[in-house]
């Protein structure tokens, strides 16, 4: 078993859905953050979060400690959102990624 | 600053040849990381530094992998005698935690094709 598990690992959406990608992990974090990787590689920092909630136009970020859980929440979804989706926990240095969550949106 | 800049952009070698990628992070940034992603999967660690300092390397990293940082800026990652496994992209970031932020920067990243 992985340590960071995503789901669902291929989501297809209609523009303007809602849409939620689900992070568990079972290490022990400092924090965890949500990335965005587009085709070509490029890897875009989203959210770092330790704790509640974060809210970056479209997006939100939730996280449960106790659950060791986190969610990733995309509004009134766009065909420009589409990309692969990737939650990490961090330690005290490296970050330990999930396999990632490929996000297709349809206009 | 640019960002974290990477070369080359892609590699192609021969099977038996070795390589040596380079990364550049953010200048203030005192942290460094090489990461591997294979096609499909997410980033996999492989070794990190603080300045100079090689702090931790993963049991993936096996002798024919050395990372250095010599004077705290750049890295190079050297891989010798590769492998088609190797064949992978090779992802640097940077991050500067003395302020308490852990944001990375990440790399383009390199693409090596072991042929």
């Amino acid at each position: 078993k992985n340590e960071v598990e995503q789901s669902p690992q291929n989501l297809t959406a209609q523009e303007g859905e809602f849409i939620t990608i689900n992070c568990s992990y079972s290490v022990g974090i400092s924090a965890l953050h949500w990335l965005q990787q587009h085709p070509g590689g490029g890897i875009v920092s989203l959210f770092m979060l330790s704790s509640g909630k974060k809210k970056h136009g479209r997006l939100i970020a939730t996280i449960n400690i106790q659950e060791k859980h986190s969610s990733l929440h995309i509004t009134a979804s766009h065909p420009r959102d589409s990309a692969v989706y990737i939650c990490a926990a961090r330690d005290t240095g490296k970050l330990i990624f999930g396999q990632g969550t490929t996000l297709q949106v349809k206009p | 600053d640019t960002g974290v800049s990477q070369d080359p952009r892609h590699k192609i070698t021969k099977r038996g040849q070795n390589v040596t990628f380079r990364c550049d992070p953010i200048s203030e940034h005192n942290r460094l990381y090489w990461y591997r992603q294979t096609l499909g999967q997410g980033p996999e660690f492989l070794t990190y530094f603080q300045n100079e300092a090689q702090l931790e390397k993963s049991r993936l990293l096996s002798d024919r992998f050395s990372a250095e940082r010599p004077k705290g800026s750049f890295s190079t990652l050297e891989i010798q005698r590769t492998e088609q496994g190797d064949s992978a992209m090779y992802l640097c970031a940077s991050s500067d935690t003395r302020q308490g932020n852990y944001g990375y920067t990440f790399g383009s990243g390199t693409r090596l094709t072991v042929v």
